[in-house]
């Protein structure tokens, strides 16, 4: 069964470091996401992607975020300048072409920011 | 901005009998409801979803009901098996848009052997 890979599956960094999430979705997916859960918090939307742009985006993601789609498989988050609060998992997604195509999720990166 | 809640925070039922996930969304904008399972180091598995035409999803063991008047969706799992224990998102997004989900806090819910 087809599924979104992600790696790393922990990245630990230091504060003002530059760290780059990787995805791969499910292959003829056209609609990317990456969320976050906080310890101990709910998921939260990050951004969606589609067409080779962000479609949607929330308060969260502000400048210090950016999402890329390098070439036809991986789909990347980069945070530029690391903060502690930045520490989470971060959970990629991604949907098929319906606007109600379920969004199946990758297992994760947990990034710890010291 | 707590448009999706799960107000119980943890749920332990007995094998075999039935489990009842409870979730209350405020934006009535959202059309189509989801849960997702998440066992611990993974990520979000989606269960069932429903639109807000339909008042009721069945799926296996599973069924969504869903009472627009009230804002409430309920997830009940008919009989539960210990391999359901973990911890249950509801979700809601507005349709024909580009899916920003929207997530509740999770239930954990413990099913007994």
């Amino acid at each position: 069964e087809p599924e979104v890979t992600q790696t790393p599956s922990h990245q630990v960094t230091q504060m003002g470091q530059e760290v780059i999430l990787r995805c791969v979705p499910i292959s003829n997916h056209l609609y990317f996401y990456w969320y976050r859960q906080i310890l101990g918090q709910k998921v939260e939307f990050l951004v969606s992607f589609y067409n080779n742009e962000i479609s949607e985006k929330s308060e969260i993601f502000d400048d210090q975020f950016s999402v890329e789609r390098p070439d036809g498989s991986n789909f990347t988050l980069k945070i530029r300048s690391t903060k502690l609060e930045d520490s989470a998992m971060y959970f990629c997604a991604s949907s098929g072409v319906g606007s109600t195509d379920t969004q199946y999720f990758g297992p994760g990166t947990r990034l710890t920011v010291l | 901005d707590q448009q999706v809640k799960q107000n119980s925070p943890s749920l332990s039922v007995q094998e075999g009998r039935i489990s009842i996930l409870n979730c209350d969304y405020t934006n009535s904008m959202f059309d189509y409801f989801l849960w997702y399972k998440k066992y611990p180091a993974e990520g979000p598995t989606f269960l069932i979803s429903i639109s807000s035409i339909k008042d009721k999803n069945e799926d296996g063991r599973f069924t969504v009901f869903l009472n627009k008047s009230a804002k409430h969706l309920s997830l009940h799992i008919v009989p539960s098996q210990p391999g359901d224990s973990a911890v249950y998102f509801c979700a809601a997004y507005l349709s024909g848009g580009y899916q920003k989900v929207t997530f509740g806090t999770g239930t954990k819910l413990q099913v007994i052997p």
